[in-house]
């Protein structure tokens, strides 16, 4: 079965550089969420979409932004880079539905980004 | 606010035992609760959910997990571990009457010893 795609892998940047991160969902899926990890911790959530709106909003950064294109698939976009951003970025999808359905979220392979 | 506790860090089984990882949680609401397993330099994979109805679910690879709401916990099982179980292990969180995120615990390393 299809699984989400997330790209690049890996991604090197120096400070204050910008980086563009992708998500492609699940196919059928319209729903897409961002998180956080860093070294060592726990996934945080950053940022969500459902039908290209964002639905609900994390401790995304304003160095941050991110959408979600008509095709489903998202991008974070990275600006002013800082050393602290060095994490895996992982992008989930669920398919939504009326109503207060529950949405499995499904996780990508995630983007390992490190800042220099 | 919702939370979700995993109060060991790490937990060591020998293989062909029996191992639990322990959970709680703390919504205001009735919780949808979820286990996810990290694997190293892999991405999260969900193993099973707790919605409503039997408080024992059953997820991939034999784990299964068990709903007590008097204790607010949902701790993971598997009667028998295997050494390819040894991966990080997050118990997570939705409440259904805020939003969609799902709050993560800080994740249970489990090392199944052969």
């Amino acid at each position: 079965a299809a699984g989400v795609i997330q790209s690049p892998r890996h991604l090197i940047k120096e400070k204050r550089e910008t980086a563009t991160l992708k998500c492609y969902p699940i196919p059928r899926h319209d729903t897409v969420y961002w998180y956080q990890q860093g070294p060592g911790q726990d996934p945080q959530f950053l940022i969500s979409f459902y039908e290209k709106m964002q639905s609900d909003k994390g401790s995304i950064p304003d160095r941050f932004s991110a959408q979600q294109f008509s095709d489903y698939h998202s991008e974070l976009n990275m600006s002013s880079l800082e050393l602290g951003d060095s994490a895996l970025y992982f992008c989930a999808s669920s398919l939504g539905t009326s109503g207060r359905a529950v949405k499995t979220q499904y996780f990508g392979p995630g983007t390992r980004l490190l800042v220099l | 606010a919702q939370s979700v506790a995993q109060p060991e860090d790490q937990v060591n089984v020998a293989e062909g035992n029996p191992l639990t990882v322990k959970c709680t949680y703390s919504v205001s609401g009735n919780p949808y609760l979820f286990w996810y397993v990290q694997y190293p330099n892999r991405g999260l994979q969900f193993l099973l959910k707790y919605i409503t109805g039997d408080n024992l679910v059953k997820g991939s690879y034999g784990f299964e997990a068990e709903f007590n709401k008097s204790q607010t916990s949902f701790h993971l099982k598997k009667p028998s571990a295997l050494v390819s179980d040894s991966a990080l292990y997050f118990c997570a969180v939705r409440d259904p009457s805020r939003d969609d995120k799902i709050i993560f615990g800080k994740g249970t390393r489990l090392h199944i010893l052969p």
